[in-house]
């Protein structure tokens, strides 16, 4: 597609459930980012993806959440025994390296989770 | 460490101010790149600007304006003569090679333009 594409928009979950997010970025892009948006708050960093890799995973909150990358495009946040403080917009982004283009990251429409 | 500060949470102007949005970095690379992004009330992030740590020209697009100064770390944003339509949240970015580039951002500052 044109743009990254996330899926679902909206998902509502009762707490201790497992939800799983999807990215797939823009074709081309090597890297890939997760954040995640609080209500009326900045953006948190989650993970970020060069390719299938991840070299750096400090932004995950707990054991409970983890990501990963296949075939250098499409990637899958999951969250394990959701709580109701995991209730964000996750957002995720790619972006080609800044060496070669702008660098600029795109973003996608996020998708939100509520967890009751 | 990777820092991006942004202390201004909210500023409020009215309309045909000049505001400036400031925007305070910390990195151990010599190779980096700050980014400014704009997230209306519709919610999606909208790249604004991009400027590399070896290139310290000050830019200006139309209204916006950009002022990059290594020697204090800083890549402020200023609106002249704002409207309404500049309300938004503003984030500063700074992203450096770690293996990959990665970008983290400042916790962003609402502006509110009040016609």
């Amino acid at each position: 597609g044109a743009g990254v594409s996330q899926s679902p928009s909206n998902k509502v979950t009762e707490k201790g459930k497992d939800v799983e997010l999807r990215c797939d970025p823009i074709s081309g892009h090597t890297a890939l980012y997760w954040y995640r948006q609080s209500l009326g708050q900045g953006l948190e960093f989650l993970i970020y993806f060069q390719g299938n890799s991840a070299p750096d995973k400090s932004g995950l909150p707990s054991d409970r959440f983890s990501a990963e990358r296949t075939g250098g495009s499409v990637s899958t946040l999951t969250i394990q025994r959701t709580q109701q403080e995991d209730s964000a917009v996750y957002l995720c982004a790619s972006s080609s390296p800044p060496g070669l283009a702008n660098g600029e990251l795109f973003f996608g429409e996020g998708s939100r989770l509520t967890v009751l | 460490a990777q820092k991006v500060t942004q202390a201004q949470t909210e500023i409020s102007v009215v309309e045909k101010e000049d505001v400036t949005l400031d925007c305070v970095y910390e990195t151990r690379d010599t190779t980096y790149y700050l980014f400014w992004y704009k997230q209306p009330p519709s919610g999606e992030l909208v790249f604004l600007i991009r400027r590399n740590s070896f290139d310290e020209q000050n830019e200006i697009s139309g209204r916006y304006s950009w002022n990059f100064q290594k020697s204090t770390s800083s890549f402020n944003f200023t609106i002249t003569a704002s409207q309404v339509v500049d309300s938004a949240v503003y984030f500063c970015a700074l992203s450096e090679n770690t293996g990959g580039f990665k970008t983290i951002f400042g916790a962003g500052t609402r502006l509110f333009v009040k016609a």
